[in-house]
C-alpha cells in the first residue's frame, strides 16, 4: 500500500513559474524524500530530509516538513521545460530504517 | 562514475517462459532493492537485500517471482513461469547505507504476451 499521496496528481504550468506539489503520509518517518523521473528513466533522488527537520533548500528545491501534519511539500522556484518529469515523496518509516515507501506521484509539465 | 545497470532494457516474451532480469548495484552501496512500476499500482517494492542477505520479500507477488545475490557485485529477480500480468517496469536501486539516498537503474520494460 502507498503511505506517501501527493497532490495534485498533475500540474502545468508556464516556464518561470513556481511549482509546488504536496505530500501526505500516514505513519511516523525516520525521513522523507523527494525522487524525480523522466520519462523511460529510472528515478533520481532530489532531496532526503529528516523528521526532525522542517525546511531544506537544494538549488531552485525548497522541501518543507510538518510531522504533526504528516505532510510536505516541495516547491521548485523559477521552472524549467527540463523540470518536466514525474515527482515521488517516499517515506523511510521502519525500524531497518532502508525501506522507503512511493507516492502515486505528481506529473509535472513545464511549457517552454 | 558508472550508476545502477540493469538489463536487459527491454524484454518481450510469451506468457509461461522464464525471465532473468539482472541488475549491478554501484560498487560499494551494501542496499539493493527491486520494484516494480505499473500504471494501475505504482512503484512497489518487490523485495530488498543488506550485505548481500534478502532482508523483506513481503513485495515479491507469488512464489513465481524468486531474486537472489550470490555477490555484491550482482542480482537476478527471475520470473517462472511469466504471465501477461508480469508486464511492468522493473527497477533496481542500491544505496550506500542504511537511511540513505536510493540510486536507481533506467529500468527493464517486460512485456508478457
Amino acid at each position: 500500500s502507498q503511505q506517501g499521496e501527493e497532490d495534485p496528481q498533475a500540474l502545468s504550468i508556464q516556464e518561470g513559474e513556481n511549482a509546488t506539489m504536496n505530500c501526505s503520509y500516514k505513519t511516523s518517518i525516520n525521513n522523507l524524500q523527494w525522487y524525480r523521473q523522466n520519462s523511460g528513466r529510472g528515478l533520481v533522488h532530489l532531496i532526503l530530509i529528516r523528521s526532525n527537520e522542517r525546511e531544506k533548500h537544494s538549488g531552485r528545491l525548497r522541501v518543507t516538513l510538518d510531522t504533526s501534519k504528516k505532510s510536505s511539500s516541495l516547491l521548485i522556484t523559477a521552472s524549467r521545460a527540463a523540470d518536466t518529469a514525474s515527482y515521488f515523496c517516499a517515506t523511510d518509516e521502519g525500524a531497518a530504517g532502508n525501506k522507503l515507501t512511493f507516492g502515486g506521484g505528481t506529473r509535472v509539465l513545464v511549457k517552454p | 562514475d558508472a550508476g545502477v545497470i540493469q538489463s536487459p532494457r527491454h524484454e518481450v516474451t510469451e506468457m509461461g517462459q522464464e525471465v532473468t532480469l539482472r541488475c549491478k548495484p554501484i560498487s560499494g552501496h551494501n542496499s539493493l532493492f527491486w520494484y516494480r512500476q505499473t500504471m494501475m499500482r505504482g512503484l512497489e517494492l518487490l523485495i530488498y537485500f543488506n550485505n548481500n542477505v534478502p532482508i523483506d520479500d513481503s513485495g515479491m507477488p507469488e512464489d513465481r517471482f524468486s531474486a537472489k545475490m550470490p555477490n555484491a557485485s550482482f542480482s537476478t529477480l527471475k520470473i517462472q513461469p511469466s504471465e501477461p500480468r508480469d508486464s511492468a517496469v522493473y527497477f533496481c536501486a542500491s544505496s550506500l547505507a542504511h537511511g540513505q539516498p536510493q540510486h536507481f537503474g533506467d529500468g527493464t520494460r517486460l512485456s508478457i504476451l
